[in-house]
């Protein structure tokens, strides 16, 4: 398996733009985790998927952030309007199951809001 | 609500020392602990996943322990390599929410 995919790997926007991130999770991986990654704050958890069905959004930062999870194999988290504090690495990790399984990790994508 | 800290910070030693990197968290109820390496500008890497019915787990130059009672989980390096030169992760898996919790990591570098 070509392991966790996310797409782009660097995106760069104006502020005021719709970015929108991709994240192909690993087939048969039934959880999808969506991180932030700044320096001050560490790995951020936003929103976590079990079945394609959001089960924890508590760390999503506002309304600006939604993510969608449409089939087993393909989520989106997007930004609207972006803003410059949302400059930030983004990863997504998928798990086989919910509970006692190992989490991989894509290589991120990296987002600067200009 | 689930709390994950790793000290020191940062760490610095030189090549060929044994090292422990520490992990702790609050609430004993997890499924499991993962460690995690990453590189500057890289994604997260995968190093030992101990389930919370495990006392230990080996890879190589890697060991990791876990003390659930006490919240408490530690990652040995034994005879350290410029090449560990990274950041160490941990994570836990918490029981019902099943979210995966990160601490904010070692920094760890090892001098030739």
């Amino acid at each position: 398996d070509a392991g966790v995919i996310q797409s782009p790997r660097h995106e760069v926007t104006e502020m005021g733009q719709e970015v929108t991130l991709r994240c192909k999770p690993i087939s048969g991986h039934n959880s999808l985790f969506w991180y932030r990654q700044t320096m001050m704050r560490g790995l951020e958890l936003l929103i976590y998927f079990n079945n394609n069905v959001p089960i924890d959004d508590s760390g999503m930062p506002e309304d600006r952030f939604s993510a969608k999870m449409p089939n087993a194999s393909f989520s989106t988290l997007k930004i609207q309007p972006s803003e410059p504090r949302d400059s930030a690495v983004y990863f997504c990790a998928s798990t086989p199951g919910p509970m006692n399984t190992e989490a991989f990790f894509g290589q991120g994508t990296r987002l600067t809001v200009v | 609500k689930q709390e994950v800290t790793q000290i020191p910070a940062a760490l610095s030693v030189p090549e060929g020392e044994n090292l422990v990197l520490n992990c702790s968290f609050t609430d004993s109820a997890i499924y499991n602990l993962q460690w995690f390496r990453q590189d500057p500008g890289k994604g997260l890497t995968s190093l030992l996943l101990i389930q919370s019915s495990q006392r230990e787990q080996t890879s190589g130059r890697l060991n990791a322990s876990l003390d659930k009672s006490s919240g408490r989980s530690t990652l040995y390096i034994a005879a350290s390599q410029p090449g560990d030169s990274a950041t160490y992760l941990c994570a836990v898996r918490t029981r019902g929410a099943s979210k995966i919790i990160f601490g904010s990591g070692t920094r760890l570098s090892i001098r030739p």
